[in-house]
């Protein structure tokens, strides 16, 4: 069966700090993978994707993400954070035959000015 | 750059009553996906469509149905609403159903159903 699990419900950091959000995965065959992020009362904003090469993928707004399949994870990070950055962040896997995103639970990023 | 547009944004209905949703894809994108998205979870797949046929079918309640027309876009029918319909629904397009393709997702339409 395929999963998504985001271990954090909630990651605290200062900002100008690193920050990084937890993503693991299970899946049969090559996965797909992808991060979005959630502000209050919005929908769901595409920040990058995994598909294949470089374990290293460079998305919107400074953040990047990197896909480790001995691990099997696919952590979101950020060098420096803002307070802006503060949402709710989704890691998403889209594998084997389906087309549908499976979501983890979310992980809620609050950055302290 | 256009978006994906849900409408409409927000929607109370009372228990029984029917409530359409509608979206209008990314021009040029001809898949459409439906996600529900309830309060304090993680968006969960409903159904979506590529080229106006049904392409794969998750958790929808038999109360719901969906079709996507001619122009792309998509509406959702939900039936014999009940409390627990109450929820975000999102709807996303993408440019194929590739399993690569980014799915873009509109700003949802809230239904409250009392």
């Amino acid at each position: 069966a395929q999963s998504v699990a985001q271990p954090e419900d909630q990651v605290n950091v200062a900002e100008g700090n690193p920050l990084t959000v937890k993503c693991t995965y299970s899946v049969s065959g090559n996965p797909y993978l992808f991060w979005y992020v959630q502000y209050p009362n919005r929908g769901l904003q595409f920040l990058l994707k995994y598909i294949t090469g470089d374990n290293l993928v460079k998305g919107s707004y400074g953040f990047e993400a990197e896909f480790n399949k001995s691990q099997t994870s696919f952590h979101l990070k950020k060098p420096s954070a803002l307070v802006s950055d503060s949402a709710l962040y989704f890691c998403a896997l889209r594998g084997g035959a389906t087309n549908k995103l499976i979501f983890g639970t979310g992980t809620l990023l609050a950055v302290q000015p | 750059a256009a978006g994906v547009i849900q409408s409409p944004r927000h929607l109370i209905k009372e228990k029984r009553e029917t409530a359409t949703l509608k979206c209008y894809p990314i021009p040029r994108h001809d898949t459409v996906y439906w996600y529900q998205q309830g309060p304090g979870q993680d968006p969960q797949f409903l159904i979506s469509f590529y080229e106006k046929m049904q392409s794969d079918k998750g958790s929808i309640p038999d109360r719901f149905s969906a079709q996507q027309f001619s122009d792309y876009h998509s509406e959702l029918n939900m039936s014999s609403l009940e409390l627990g319909d109450s929820a975000l629904y999102f709807c996303a397009s993408s440019r194929s159903d590739r399993v690569g393709d980014t799915q873009y997702f509109g700003p949802g339409t809230r239904l409250t159903v009392l």
